[in-house]
């Protein structure tokens, strides 16, 4: 695709549901990122996967929150038992390539999540 | 520490005057560092990046200043416009080597018509 696409864009779902977030990297990109953003705050690291290494999940806040990554390709973020405090944007990112001294990473749009 | 401390949070100037963000990072082996602008309600975007072979790149009206002893970088937004208006982002990779980006907690600009 032409760019990095997440899904759904928007989702309201009631404390203590699970959801799933979805990412669809550019094409061809190995690294794949995911942050989440609160209203009005910065970029918090979420979880990092590069090629088949094994994912940085240093930045989970807690064991209610895991991701996949497929094939090396799409990736999905799933929140157990949602809390309020889980509202946010949850922001994928993606990346060409290990090599080089620094490397673009490219922004989706975000999946909006509220937790009612 | 993987910190990446930014100032100011937010920024008012009026338009045509010039305007400066700073950053700094604590992990001497990081080598990248990019500049992000997030306009509201859409997803952050690269406006200028710098590497640590550098001390200073520009492109038309922003720039970017690299010091790595003090480990500090900077962004400058010159003859500043409304649709500079947005919230800005640092980044820095947590060492040389590794792609973890970790960013700062952003400055809201303002330009004043």
């Amino acid at each position: 695709g032409a760019g990095v696409s997440q899904s759904p864009s928007n989702k309201v779902t009631e404390k203590g549901k699970d959801v799933e977030l979805r990412c669809d990297p550019i094409s061809g990109h190995t690294a794949l990122y995911w942050y989440r953003q609160s209203l009005g705050q910065g970029l918090e690291f979420l979880i990092y996967f590069q090629g088949n290494s094994a994912p940085d999940k240093s930045g989970l806040p807690s064991d209610r929150f895991s991701a996949e990554r497929t094939g090396g390709s799409v990736s999905t973020l799933t929140i157990q038992r949602t809390q309020q405090e889980d509202s946010a944007v949850y922001l994928c990112a993606s990346r060409p390539n290990r090599g080089g001294a620094g490397n673009t990473i490219y922004f989706g749009e975000g999946s909006w999540l509220t937790v009612v | 520490g993987e910190n990446v401390e930014q100032h100011p949070s937010t920024l008012s100037v009026q338009e045509g005057d010039s305007a400066v963000i700073k950053c700094t990072y604590s992990d001497s082996a990081s080598n990248y560092f990019p500049w992000y602008k997030q306009e509201l309600g859409k997803r952050p975007q690269l406006i200028i990046d710098i590497r640590s072979n550098v001390g200073e790149k520009k492109d038309q009206r922003i720039a970017v200043t690299l010091n790595k002893t003090a480990k500090h970088f900077s962004l400058h937004i010159t003859e500043t416009q409304p649709e500079d208006s947005a919230v800005y982002f640092c980044a820095a990779p947590r060492g040389s080597g590794t792609y973890k980006y970790i960013f700062g907690t952003g400055t809201r600009l303002k330009v004043l018509a």
